[in-house]
């Protein structure tokens, strides 16, 4: 069973469009995250939730919203595409402070 | 501003031989290293781990070594291998800004290649 798993793996739009990504860990973590790889490779923190309270939340156009249903997931949701949110976007979880992430295997996100 | 620094995108080796992966960074406040690898079209997957107050931590074929003076940290193969041909990252974490939220910082990770 797949740890933590996101969907869709690949995702193309076009400029405009509103588009979500899921994640979801089967862990019993109390803390996920949205992770942005740009072009240059540099992973970024975006968003960090623990048990449905966001607790992270860097410097993110208001274009991208998280949601927390539960502790297990936490989605993405991205209004307004633009061309710069090309990327790869991984979901992580973990149980706790200075424990070891787990990632999910990224959605490449293609903005036309 | 990037407070992990991976200077070297590649890396090459040959099988069998020692493959060295280095990392810098700038916060003394970072107290807790990672290192994760990551193959093409995967999530980053951790590797091994050092806490500040240990100079070296060992787990097989891998090895960390971490000089806080000099604030560097690497990551040694031996022997490599053709299957450890990835991205390795390295990141730290620690009490950053008054923040204990366990935020870890990445660099932008070295491509390993090791050939036959």
């Amino acid at each position: 069973d797949t740890a933590v798993s996101q969907t869709p793996k690949y995702l193309v739009t076009q400029m405009g469009n509103d588009k979500s990504i899921k994640c979801e860990q089967n862990l019993g973590h109390d803390t996920m995250y949205w992770y942005k790889q740009d072009s240059k490779k540099f992973l970024k923190i975006m968003f960090s939730y623990n048990n449905k309270e966001l607790i992270i939340n860097e410097t993110v156009p208001n274009r991208f919203s998280p949601k927390s249903p539960d502790k297990a997931h936490l989605n993405l949701h991205i209004n307004s595409l633009e061309l710069g949110d090309s990327a790869v976007y991984f979901c992580a979880s973990r149980l706790q402070v200075n424990e070891k992430l787990f990632f999910g295997s990224g959605t490449q996100l293609s903005v036309l | 501003d990037q407070q992990v620094k991976q200077n070297s995108p590649s890396l090459s080796v040959q099988e069998g031989r020692i493959s060295i992966l280095n990392c810098d960074y700038t916060n003394s406040m970072f107290d807790y290293f990672l290192w994760y690898k990551k193959y093409p079209a995967e999530g980053p997957t951790f590797l091994i781990s050092i806490s500040s107050i240990k100079d070296k931590n060992e787990d097989g074929r891998f090895t960390v070594f971490l000089n806080k003076s000099a604030k560097h940290l690497s990551l040694h193969i031996v022997p490599s291998q053709p299957g450890d041909s990835a991205v390795y990252f390295c990141a730290a974490t620690g009490n950053v800004g008054g923040s204990t939220l366990g935020r870890l910082y990445f660099g932008r990770g070295t491509q390993l290649t090791v050939w036959p």
